[in-house]
């Protein structure tokens, strides 16, 4: 079975641009959870979505959005591109997204500013 | 506020030797309590995870990890590195039902 996809594999921008990111759970997974994680540090939550709807959100700005569709897949906008914004985002899916359900983590987006 | 600590940034061990990744968390209610291991350029693989019962778990690879409430420690065991295993480790734990705060990691190299 396939795991979590995450496309793009890398992605350059420039400070004010937006950009988006997908991430594909794996089949039967209805929860996507969202994580930043800056060179040296641990994963930071952003988003986590079940059955559609938001459940909650770390410490981010509103510059970060997302949204789950349909078929479980994922999407995180990020708009007004910031330099600090450099970073591996990392997508995770679980079957409930409640907290006894490990996740299972894509290869992540590299995304660059310049 | 809930948080994990992992105390050491880098770890050097030699290839057959043990090794302990420390955590200790900050949590008020019963902690759901998580290893991962990140390689170079990957995602995150789960190695064990703690919810409740037998405070010593088992996870792949041949790492175990054992729960300490009164030390609010996860403390991440193997008796003996393989090579293999350098890279990142990450303690985490479950806050609020979805929330899941990471520790910063702790890196291990592993030297023939």
């Amino acid at each position: 079975d396939a795991g979590v996809t995450q496309s793009p594999t890398h992605l350059i921008k420039t400070r004010g641009q937006h950009v988006t990111l997908r991430c594909s759970p794996i089949s039967g997974h209805k929860s996507v959870s969202w994580y930043q994680q800056v060179l040296g540090q641990g994963p930071q939550f952003i988003f986590q979505y079940y059955e559609k709807e938001e459940r909650g959100r770390g410490n981010f700005p509103d510059r970060f959005s997302a949204r789950q569709f349909p078929n479980y897949s994922s999407e995180l906008n990020v708009n007004a591109l910031l330099l600090g914004d450099s970073a591996l985002y990392l997508c995770a899916s679980s079957l409930a997204g409640t907290e006894i359900q490990p996740q299972h983590f894509g290869d992540g987006t590299r995304l660059s500013i310049l | 506020a809930q948080s994990v600590t992992q105390p050491d940034i880098h770890i050097t061990v030699s290839e057959g030797a043990s090794l302990e990744l420390r955590c200790n968390y900050s949590y008020g209610a019963t902690p759901y309590l998580f290893w991962y291991v990140q390689s170079p350029g990957q995602g995150l693989q789960l190695l064990l995870k703690y919810f409740s019962g037998d405070t010593l778990v088992q996870g792949i690879k041949g790492f175990e990890a054992e729960f300490k409430r009164s030390q609010s420690s996860f403390n991440l065991r193997k008796p003996s590195v393989h090579w293999s295993d350098a890279a990142e480790y990450f303690c985490a734990v479950v806050a609020g039902g979805f929330k899941t705060i990471f520790g910063a990691g702790t890196r291990l190299f592993v030297k023939a």
